[in-house]
């Protein structure tokens, strides 16, 4: 079983659409919580920490359940430029190192 | 700030032959990640270093990788003698401890190696 589980899509919906990804990790010893965006050839980059509390950025809204082991990614009124691949990222706090899943890919289509 | 550089951007190479990736990780960030990704694995740590030092090479997939960070402002990753199948993008991130727990890490844009 992969440490991080996420669903591959593609995701395609139209512009102005409000999506969510879901994610599952299985180390119950993680600590850190984080969405990264990933284009199309290029390196991955930080969407968004996420908190136990849950945390808004913009459009842009991360939430987590400890109990569940679960974290998610709402992004309202999509727009083109939102097309790419989210990672969701967890860290075991002792171990220092960033567990990435296969990423769920988004096609926002006008 | 330049950011993580890696060098080269691009490289092809023949079976059997070595191949060094280079990375320059930001100044004062003294934890620094290798990782490879493909389409079938998506990123997988290789190896990472603090202070210089590596402090996890379990990602490391065999012999045939080896990775040395001489100093603060350097890392190598060598693969000697390469195979088709360690065709992948090699990204290379770097932290400061202080920011890595809500931060995580920056990376360089990668080295695409195809091995033919």
């Amino acid at each position: 079983r992969k440490e991080v589980e996420q669903d591959p899509g593609p995701f395609n919906v139209p512009e102005g659409a409000t999506v969510a990804f879901n994610c599952t990790y299985s180390n119950s010893a993680s600590q850190s919580f984080f969405w990264y965006r990933q284009d199309c050839r290029k390196e991955p980059k930080l969407l968004m920490s996420v908190y136990s509390s849950g945390n808004e950025d913009g459009r842009f809204t991360a939430q987590l359940n400890r109990a569940s082991q679960y974290i998610s990614l709402l992004i309202r009124d999509s727009k083109l430029s939102d097309s790419a691949t989210y990672l969701c990222v967890v860290m075991d706090t002792g171990r220092r190192a960033l567990t990435f899943g296969s990423g769920t890919r988004l096609q926002v289509q006008p | 700030d330049a950011g993580v550089i890696q060098s080269p951007r691009h490289e092809v190479t023949e079976m059997g032959q070595e191949v060094t990736l280079r990375c320059k990780p930001i100044s004062g960030h003294d934890y620094l990640f290798w990782y490879r990704q493909t389409m079938m694995r998506g990123l997988e740590l290789l190896i990472y270093f603090n202070n210089n030092v590596p402090i996890d090479d379990s990602g490391m997939p065999e012999d045939r990788f080896s990775a040395k960070m001489p100093n603060a402002s350097f890392s190598t990753l060598k693969i000697q003698p390469s195979e088709p199948r360690d065709s992948a993008v090699y990204f290379c991130a770097s932290s400061p401890l202080a920011l890595l727990a809500n931060y995580g890490y920056t990376f360089g844009s990668g080295t695409r190696l195809t091995v033919v």
